[in-house]
């Protein structure tokens, strides 16, 4: 089956320590993104990457940071320095170039404790 | 600043009635303008999408109505059912940039 695959679904983070998310796609998309959604809130934008070991900030980088040294992986870490880390990360992937549908996974619910 | 605003924030439409979703954006060059919807812990899919050359799109019971002057669209779910209850987001997207999303409506059919 073709998608994106995020793990863990869920993931418990202690104060202070940084976690990473992963996801992964079998699509042969080039473009993947990070989305951060919060209650209320729409899907905000947190990094994103039109290609191999290349990446630019979304609206809300600071205090994440992500890879992209194969296409079909763009991990998410999630750094101590982000003070309101609990939210649920969704990441998608789409073909290159505008007007191409954007296919999202199922997401991980980061909660800190 | 947000720069794209969706209304309202939750509906309650009756089984086969319309629902209807407005947005707004400010970025004239945004080029592509989905809608999607979001079950609880599932990540969205998308529902139907739009360019800024086309004034509407229709897909089944869903139709897009686009706006470019007024920098306005809008879904409509025609026939309700009680299986579109969901959370729906209108987004737009320039070029390959991450989409940009509205807040979302919480959507409920009565039976």
């Amino acid at each position: 089956d073709g998608g994106i695959t995020q793990s863990p679904k869920y993931l418990f983070r202690k104060e202070g320590q940084n976690v990473t998310l992963s996801c992964e796609q079998n699509l042969n998309h080039d473009a993947m993104y990070w989305y951060r959604q919060d209650p209320g809130q729409g899907l905000r934008l947190i990094y994103y990457s039109q290609i191999v070991n290349d990446f630019q900030k979304g609206d809300i980088a600071e205090g994440y940071s992500v890879s992209r040294e194969k296409k079909e992986s763009f991990p998410l870490t999630v750094t101590s320095a982000q003070k309101n880390p609990t939210a649920f990360y969704l990441c998608a992937s789409s073909m290159s170039g505008g007007n191409t549908e954007a296919f999202f996974g199922q997401g991980t619910r980061l909660t800190v404790v | 600043q947000q720069q794209v605003k969706q209304s309202p924030q939750s509906l309650i439409v009756q089984k086969g009635g319309i629902s209807i979703i407005n947005c707004a954006y400010e970025n004239t060059a945004f080029d592509y303008f989905p809608w999607y919807q979001q079950f609880p812990g599932k990540g969205p899919a998308l529902l139907i999408a739009i360019r800024p050359d086309v004034s509407e799109k229709k897909e089944g019971r869903f139709t897009i109505s686009f706006n470019k002057s007024a920098k306005q669209f809008s879904l409509h779910i025609m026939d309700s059912q009680p299986g579109d209850s969901a959370t729906y987001f209108c987004a737009a997207r320039r070029g390959a940039d991450g989409l940009t999303f509205g807040k979302g409506t919480h959507l409920i059919i009565q039976p």
